[in-house]
């Protein structure tokens, strides 16, 4: 009974594939994230779903995507990967101006 | 937007003993949460503060809005104490979450 869960923890992939990270909460929160960790340990946001309608678009390159098809799920999927897009990527959900519960967090290694 | 300033960017203490962390704002303090992220990579939500103080076992959190910053305490440390302790400032529109840039802490037994 994971509150926000996401899937995979781990992904290793080519320059130039395409993948999809997918996450779901089951705390009822109307509100859902994507961040990006750096390999410094710095957070910042990418993307923010407010009752399934995007409300941030962070200055994210164009072959990133968030889908979310209910207030439950969050998905990201990126095209052409590219080095640099090697991090750690956190989904997070909450209520609008709540407390944050975020997931355990998707690994993503472009080789 | 909100800038997030965290102090010390590092500390190192023996088990036991007791610390406190900082978090400065640059801008009015709304909604403040405290993180934990362990060294398994896991965000663990400590505090949600936007003012006042709360405790949660050997750890509590002070924010002081009208001043913009907030401490985080915790006494008599564990090994498990281990880990990147986060602060963040959520922006009034309620849809943005602004981290600092963290502080590194080890426990050593």
């Amino acid at each position: 009974d994971t509150a926000v869960s996401q899937t995979p923890k781990y992904l290793v992939t080519q320059m130039g594939n395409d993948k999809s990270i997918k996450c779901e909460q089951n705390l009822g929160h109307d509100t859902m994230y994507w961040y990006k960790q750096d390999s410094k340990k710095f957070l910042k946001i990418m993307f923010s779903y407010n009752n399934k309608e995007l409300i941030i678009n962070e200055t994210v390159p164009n072959r990133f995507s968030p889908k979310s098809p209910d207030k439950a799920h969050l998905n990201l999927h990126i095209n052409s990967l590219e080095l640099g897009d090697s991090a750690v990527y956190f989904c997070a959900s909450s209520q609008l101006r709540g407390s944050y519960t975020f997931g355990s967090g998707t690994r993503l290694t472009v080789v | 937007g909100i800038q997030v300033e965290q102090s010390p960017p590092d500390l190192i203490l023996q088990e036991g003993a007791n610390s406190t962390l900082r978090c400065n704002f640059s801008d009015s303090v709304n909604n403040l949460q405290w993180f934990h992220q362990n060294p398994w990579g896991q965000l663990i939500n400590l505090f949600y503060i936007p003012s006042g103080t709360k405790q949660n076992g050997r750890l509590s959190a002070t924010t002081v809005a009208t001043e913009r910053y907030s401490l985080l305490y915790i006494s008599s440390s564990q090994t498990t104490d281990s880990g990147v302790y986060f602060c963040a400032e959520l922006e009034t529109s309620g849809s943005r979450l602004t981290f600092g840039e963290g502080t590194q802490l080890t426990v050593n037994p």
